[in-house]
């Protein structure tokens, strides 16, 4: 099976903190995405990245930054924390090329609270 | 645009008793089609996903899935409700190399 590890379930910070938010795939996934999930809002998808060192915006990038020194690994970055960027975050991950009925395998989520 | 509609936000089913739900989306073409599932403060597991080689498709936990091109849906169904099968749904849909989420169904089942 395939795991989505994100290293924190639940996490407070401050208003101004610099946030990472980090999450590793053990399935040689080319395709890394996160995820922002609000109530009524479903899931926004934020930055994802098909390689290493590669990078795209998605929906919502706005105040968010990524890195992705290492295949399994894709870390969000909140570069100065802001109370409207309280919510859950959820990591994904696909092989590639992807296509048809390959689904998207997600992480547990970490719950971020900005204060 | 490519959308993807839940019909309902939220669904109360007894114990014992079927569960609906809906899911339409809008597209040109023939998508590929999920289902996910999220309980409490977890991530979204999959429960089904579409393929071609029939329109009714089984998941796991009894849930089935019926596609209908001709009506663009691709509707959620499980015989009996338990009550483990409390949780959030989502209808996904996947264009090209993205997905699209709909905004949730939430499940709750009544003993």
């Amino acid at each position: 099976d395939v795991k989505v590890t994100q290293s924190s379930r639940y996490l407070v910070k401050r208003t101004g903190e610099k946030v990472f938010l980090e999450c590793v795939q053990d399935m040689d996934h080319e395709n890394m995405f996160w995820y922002r999930q609000d109530p009524g809002l479903g899931l926004r998808l934020i930055y994802f990245s098909y390689d290493v060192k590669m990078k795209e915006k998605g929906d919502i990038p706005e105040g968010y930054s990524v890195s992705r020194e290492k295949k399994e690994r894709f870390s969000l970055i909140l570069e100065s924390a802001s109370t409207n960027q309280t919510s859950m975050y959820l990591c994904a991950s696909e092989p590639a090329p992807a296509y048809g009925n390959q689904p998207q395998h997600f992480g547990d989520g970490t719950r971020l609270s900005i204060l | 645009a490519q959308s993807v509609t839940q019909l309902d936000s939220h669904v109360s089913v007894s114990e014992g008793t079927p569960v609906l739900l809906r899911c339409n989306y809008s597209s040109s073409y023939s998508p590929s089609l999920f289902w996910y599932v999220q309980h409490p403060n977890k991530g979204l597991q999959l429960l089904l996903k579409y393929t071609s080689a029939a329109t009714l498709v089984k998941g796991i936990n009894g849930f089935e899935a019926e596609f209908k091109k001709s009506e663009t849906s691709f509707h959620l169904t499980k015989p009996s409700a338990h009550m483990s099968d409390a949780a959030e749904y989502f209808c996904v849909v996947r264009w090209g190399n993205q997905f699209y989420f709909g905004t949730g169904t939430s499940l709750t089942v009544i003993p």
